[in-house]
């Protein structure tokens, strides 16, 4: 268990919705990180917030926002979903920004759009 | 631009022995660090080591070592003594130190394959 707590696991909706993913890092992590994981893409980084501010930024599109609440957890927000949006998406957490800092993967959540 | 490669797709390997799982890189960033991270069929990621680009030795956790050749740009994974466990995607990864954040990029990954 990598103390890295993502919901949901699962969700299935269709095309044009919108739809949050939520992460809760771990225990005195204060960096989050956004991934995509897809059958052609890889393993895309999207986006890194370090205490409620944005860091660092990756191929997320434009339909895609983050945010990174005072409590330190993160939201994924994905709208006008598109059949490529499936995909599972990973968040990940940190205790800084350091270089050499492992960066600590939940379970995901896996996306499915119809 | 960063690059991550991973130029064998997949790998078989005897139980017990040993496996080196290839991972070239580019930069031209002075300062990053270098990661593998092992995905089992289950989907979660599991981090196994650390190299700093300044780092002098190579990494080692327990079975898992990185043969970390800089001027090659090469952070080969070297896993012994392999286990049944160990079948899995492993991944290996970059990242570059940008102004107050980084940017973390993955190679396409190995899918190992340990047999009895």
């Amino acid at each position: 268990d990598s103390g890295v707590t993502q919901t949901p696991k699962h969700l299935i909706t269709a095309t044009g919705q919108r739809v949050t993913l939520r992460c809760s890092p771990r225990s005195g992590d204060l960096s989050v990180y956004w991934y995509q994981q897809s059958l052609d893409q890889g393993l895309q980084f999207l986006i890194q917030y370090y205490n409620g501010e944005e860091r660092a930024k990756g191929n997320i599109l434009e339909r895609f926002s983050a945010q990174q609440f005072p409590d330190l957890h993160s939201e994924l927000n994905l709208s006008s979903l598109e059949l490529g949006d499936s995909a599972l998406y990973f968040c990940a957490s940190s205790v800084g920004t350091a270089e050499d800092e492992p960066q600590h993967f939940g379970d995901g959540t896996r996306l499915s759009i119809l | 631009a960063q690059k991550i490669t991973q130029t064998q797709p997949g790998m078989f390997v005897q139980e017990k022995e040993a496996v080196t799982l290839d991972c070239t890189y580019d930069t031209s960033d002075p300062s990053y660090g270098l990661f593998w991270y092992k995905q089992p069929s289950s989907g979660e990621m599991i981090f196994l080591i650390y190299q700093g680009s300044y780092d002098q030795q190579n990494a080692t956790e327990g079975r898992y070592s990185l043969n970390f050749q800089k001027a090659r740009k090469s952070a080969n994974l070297v896993i012994s003594a392999s286990q049944l466990g160990d079948s899995a995607m492993y991944f290996c990864a970059m990242r570059e130190v940008n102004t107050g954040g980084f940017k973390t990029i993955f190679g396409a990954g190995t899918r190992l394959f340990v047999k009895a």
